[in-house]
């Protein structure tokens, strides 16, 4: 299966520990998106890159919140001191020149 | 700015029954609107989406939804409605480089 894949699936941990997801897209996707999705609402933008250059990024993501994509290849996204506001859903998804975006099943974190 | 307001969070219809879910968007820019599928515990997927070529799009298993500038709608439709089309849909625009989601509507299908 050459779609988008993310890892862990699921990640329980205890507040104020970090967490690492990791998020590897279709190869010849030149762009990759980060969205965060909590139950009963839609995903909400939080970042994205093009190649290895983080384009923009959402007031969402706070200075706990850190996304790197070395190399224009797979990407990782950092929670440092996780509070219970973070447990969400956290999906990846990349595209082509800004195409149709093509997502991974997501990263669920719980944070007790 | 761009927004997207999906009318209705329920939708409940019975196998073999039309559906119809709707979509309004806001946008400074003539949009590219797409609608995405989530079934439990699966990732997003891509139904259809309009990019200012036909205003009436196909997509896959059978659903549709047509673009009317007027009204600022892109709303889904799809003339029966299976089991399997039981899911969350998201409506979404897309203006330059970023994609802005709507809240949702989840469509139970009865049967």
């Amino acid at each position: 299966d050459t779609g988008v894949s993310q890892n862990p699936r699921h990640k329980i941990t205890k507040r104020g520990q970090n967490v690492t997801f990791r998020c590897d897209p279709i190869s010849e996707h030149n762009r990759l998106y980060w969205y965060r999705q909590t139950l009963g609402q839609g995903p909400e933008f939080l970042t994205y890159f093009q190649n290895e250059a983080q384009l923009e990024k959402s007031r969402l993501l706070s200075d706990r919140f850190s996304a790197e994509r070395p190399k224009g290849s797979f990407s990782t996204l950092e929670i440092q001191r996780t509070e219970q506001g973070d447990s969400a859903m956290y999906l990846c998804a990349s595209s082509l020149d800004g195409q149709e975006l093509f997502f991974g099943e997501g990263s669920r974190l719980t944070v007790l | 700015a761009q927004s997207v307001t999906q009318l209705d969070s329920h939708v409940s219809v019975s196998e073999g029954t039309p559906v119809l879910l709707r979509c309004n968007y806001s946008s400074s820019y003539s949009p590219s609107l797409f609608w995405y599928v989530q079934h439990p515990n699966k990732g997003l997927q891509l139904l259809l989406k309009y990019t200012s070529a036909a205003t009436l799009v196909k997509g896959i298993n059978g659903f549709e939804a047509e673009f009317k500038k007027s009204e600022t709608s892109f709303h889904l439709t799809k003339p029966s409605a299976h089991m399997s089309d039981a899911a969350e849909y998201f409506c979404v625009v897309r203006n330059f480089n970023k994609f802005y989601f709507g809240s949702g509507t989840k469509l139970n299908v009865k049967p």
